[in-house]
């Protein structure tokens, strides 16, 4: 069974900074996809990135960025200039095919002023 | 698109009582999935359809919990009976195709007292 870890269950950074979030997953499959969400205080789910596995490329979105280790089965997200507003849990997720959506347990990231 | 509507956004409910979570997913999406969360198990998927047909109920807690899904713009998730443990907060989210990313609804806080 697909698992997804996520180490670190709180992390706290001055606004403006750079925080890295750390997720590893298991599988033995070689096609899946990687997402991290964010579901700040409003408790909505918010898609923030996606990593396809055959993609070796790492995948950006504005100041959202992925460091994918293939290899190593590490899939961590990098927040350049850290805003107020990125405070939130933060989820690594995990897919294969078409089946369900397997969760870390989540990391709390608080962004201070 | 309106996104995943869910409804009631919140329910306080006695012990005993029963319970009906809805759901309207995205228009066009064949896939449908229920999440529950809690501050001690996280996200759990409960259940997963896949073009109105339930594909993977491994996750539902036990047989007071059930979900249908009529049509592929409705889907339910009853409790019978509600019991204080169900206390969490129960999310619907939808998808179509590949990349299999999850669009979430608001979700549902459940209140059991």
């Amino acid at each position: 069974a697909q698992t997804v870890t996520q180490s670190q269950p709180e992390m706290s950074v001055q606004e403006a900074e750079t925080v890295t979030l750390s997720c590893t997953y298991d599988t033995s499959e070689s096609n899946y996809y990687l997402f991290w969400y964010k579901q700040p205080p409003s408790r909505q789910m918010i898609l923030v990135i996606r990593q396809e596995a055959y993609k070796q490329q790492n995948a950006t979105e504005n100041r959202f960025s992925v460091n994918f280790q293939k290899a190593a089965k590490s899939f961590s997200l990098k927040i350049s200039d850290s805003q107020l507003g990125d405070t939130a849990m933060y989820f690594c997720a995990f897919v294969q095919g078409a089946q369900k959506l397997v969760f870390g347990q989540g990391t709390r990231l608080t962004i201070n002023p | 698109d309106a996104g995943v509507i869910q409804s009631p956004r919140h329910e306080v409910t006695e012990m005993g009582q029963e319970v009906t979570l809805r759901c309207k997913p995205i228009s066009g999406h064949n896939s449908l999935f229920w999440y529950r969360q809690t501050m001690m198990r996280g996200l759990e998927l409960l259940i997963y359809f896949n073009n109105n047909v339930p594909i993977d109920d491994s996750g539902m807690p036990e047989d007071r919990f059930s979900a249908k899904m009529p049509n592929a713009s409705f889907s339910t998730l009853k409790i019978q009976p509600s019991e204080p443990r169900d206390s969490a907060v129960y999310f619907c989210a939808s998808s179509f195709g590949t990349p299999p990313e999850a669009f979430f609804g608001q979700g549902t806080r459940l209140t059991v007292v």
